[in-house]
């Protein structure tokens, strides 16, 4: 099973920071990763696909980039909307399988 | 409007055997893969299984293969998630989720673009 491991485990920032969060595949999943945000209480939101791609909807002050086992999804100017705990995921071969995820809380 | 409701879910005591169903609407459900996705208390979301849209192919995690079976009737737009010797460490929030692809330069990307509300499953005795 390909295993993903996010770095950091969590995060203090304020509103209008750029914030980074990145994913390291355990093999090379090409462009076969998915950013999602979720938030207690609510169904998990995708946020981004195939790696850089962004989901119809979703502020464009997100974005993701990578390829290969290295992936990073950064928030431009964070909103207070935005604090969540985000996941990646891989979706090259099954089992598909999350991160750990990174909980982004405020300072 | 496109939406995934589950239900099925309660307190089951270990050993014992209980049925989800997530039924989906707003979308031609038998074009659509699906998946079970589950969030235990205090920890990460983990992927369960997967149908192909026709029910041709299924796929679970190790963690539930054996146990687990995923099965769905396209002629009620419902997904089901049967699912056999409960253990503790089976309590969750399971989610239903709709599988989407999308074209890029020829190769398909896969995500799960809807995702129901859950419904809970607690194992205890």
């Amino acid at each position: 099973d390909i295993q993903m491991t996010q770095s950091p485990s969590s995060l203090s920032a304020s509103v209008g920071d750029r914030v980074t969060i990145t994913c390291r595949a355990s093999q090379g999943i090409t462009s076969h990763l998915n950013w999602y945000q979720h938030k207690p209480g609510k169904p998990p939101k995708v946020l981004i696909y195939a790696a850089s791609n962004l989901q119809s909807g979703v502020p464009s002050r997100f974005s993701g980039s990578g390829s290969g086992t290295d992936f990073t999804l950064t928030i431009n100017s964070l909103q207070p909307e935005d604090f969540a705990t985000y996941y990646c995921q891989q979706s090259y071969s099954t089992p598909w399988t999350f991160g750990q995820g990174t909980k982004v809380e405020i300072k | 409007q496109v939406q995934l409701l589950e239900s099925g879910g309660g307190v089951v005591q270990p050993g014992r055997s209980l049925r989800l169903s997530c039924v989906a609407s707003g979308f031609t459900f038998s074009d659509s893969g699906m998946h079970w996705v589950r969030q235990a208390p205090g920890k990460g979301l983990e992927w369960v299984a997967v149908i192909w849209p026709d029910g041709s192919n299924k796929y679970y995690a190790d963690s539930v293969k054996g146990r687990f079976s995923i099965s769905r009737d396209n002629s009620k737009n419902t997904v089901y998630l049967q699912m056999n010797s409960l253990r503790v460490e089976d309590t969750a929030v399971y989610y239903c989720a709709r599988d989407r692809y999308y074209d890029i330069s020829g190769i398909y990307f896969y995500v799960t673009d809807v995702w129901g509300q859950g419904t809970t499953v607690t194992v205890s005795s």
